[in-house]
C-alpha cells in the first residue's frame, strides 16, 4: 500500500533564506514520487517528479529534491525562498512507477510554506 | 497546453439544491478524469474516478447517489452533488490525465468552491 507522511504542516522562511519541506512515504512497489503547489483557490501544479531516472530530481522554479530509498524519504528544496513561493505543497506517490500518473495517486496533508520579507 | 478547466469557480446553493461542476480539458483528450474532494487545511481526497463513456468508480465511502458522475466525451467530466447539505460544502478539484502523447501525465483543474447554506 502507499502512503506519504508530510512532516510539517507548517514551515516558515525569510526570504533568501533556504526552504526544506519534508516527505517520508511507504510504497509496496517502486515508486513515482511528486511535489505538487497550489496557490491559494487555484489547481494543483507539477513542481517535480521522480522517474528512477536520477535520485536528485530538478524541477521549475529552483526546487529541487532528493530520493533516498534507505530512509523512504524525496524531501523538497529551494535554496533560497521567494516571496512567490508562498503557497501549499502536497508530496505525491503514484502506485505506478517510472514518474507515471497512470494509477492512482496518494497526497500528502500538505505543507503551508510562509516566507517572510 | 494541457489546460484543465472548472465551471464554476465557486458556487452557493441552498440545502436541498443540486448543484453541476464542469471539468474541461481544453486542448488535450482526457480518456480518465478524476474527482478529489479537499476539506480546509487538508489534504486531497480521491472521490472518482471517471472513464470515458463508461459508469464512475467511486471510492470506499463515497455516495454515488449523492455524487453523480458523467464523462460523457474525451473532454468533459460533471460531477453533480445531490440534495445537497452544508456538510458537502467543500472545495472539489478534477483532474484530467492525457494519453501516450502526454506521458498519462494527470493535470489538474483549478478547483470548484461550493459553500451550501
Amino acid at each position: 500500500a502507499q502512503s506519504v507522511t508530510q512532516l510539517d504542516s507548517h514551515v516558515s522562511v525569510s526570504e533568501g533564506t533556504p526552504v526544506l519541506l519534508r516527505c517520508n512515504y511507504s510504497s509496496s512497489y517502486s515508486p513515482s514520487l511528486f511535489w505538487y503547489v497550489q496557490h491559494p483557490n487555484k489547481g494543483l501544479q507539477l513542481l517535480l517528479k521522480y522517474t528512477s531516472a536520477a535520485t536528485l530530481v530538478k524541477g521549475i522554479n529552483g526546487f529541487e529534491a532528493e530520493f533516498k530509498k534507505s530512509e523512504t524519504s524525496f524531501h523538497l528544496t529551494k535554496p533560497s525562498a521567494h516571496m512567490s513561493d508562498a503557497a501549499e505543497y502536497f508530496c505525491v506517490v503514484s502506485e505506478y512507477g517510472r514518474g507515471s500518473t497512470l494509477g492512482r495517486l496518494y497526497f500528502g496533508r500538505g505543507t503551508q510554506l510562509t516566507v517572510w520579507p | 497546453g494541457a489546460v484543465v478547466s472548472q465551471h464554476p469557480s465557486w458556487v452557493i446553493c441552498k440545502s436541498g439544491t443540486s448543484v453541476k461542476i464542469e471539468c474541461r480539458s481544453l486542448d488535450f483528450q482526457a480518456t480518465t478524469m478524476f474527482w478529489y474532494r479537499q476539506f480546509p487545511k487538508q489534504s486531497l481526497m480521491l472521490m472518482a474516478t471517471s472513464n470515458e463513456g463508461s459508469k464512475a468508480t467511486y471510492e470506499q465511502g463515497v455516495e454515488k447517489d449523492k455524487f453523480l458522475i458523467n464523462h460523457a466525451s474525451l473532454t468533459l467530466s460533471t460531477l453533480t452533488v445531490t440534495s445537497a447539505h452544508p456538510e458537502d460544502s467543500s472545495f472539489y478539484i478534477c483532474s484530467a490525465r492525457g494519453r501516450r502523447e502526454l506521458s498519462y501525465e494527470q493535470y489538474f483543474g483549478p478547483g470548484t468552491r461550493l459553500t451550501v447554506t
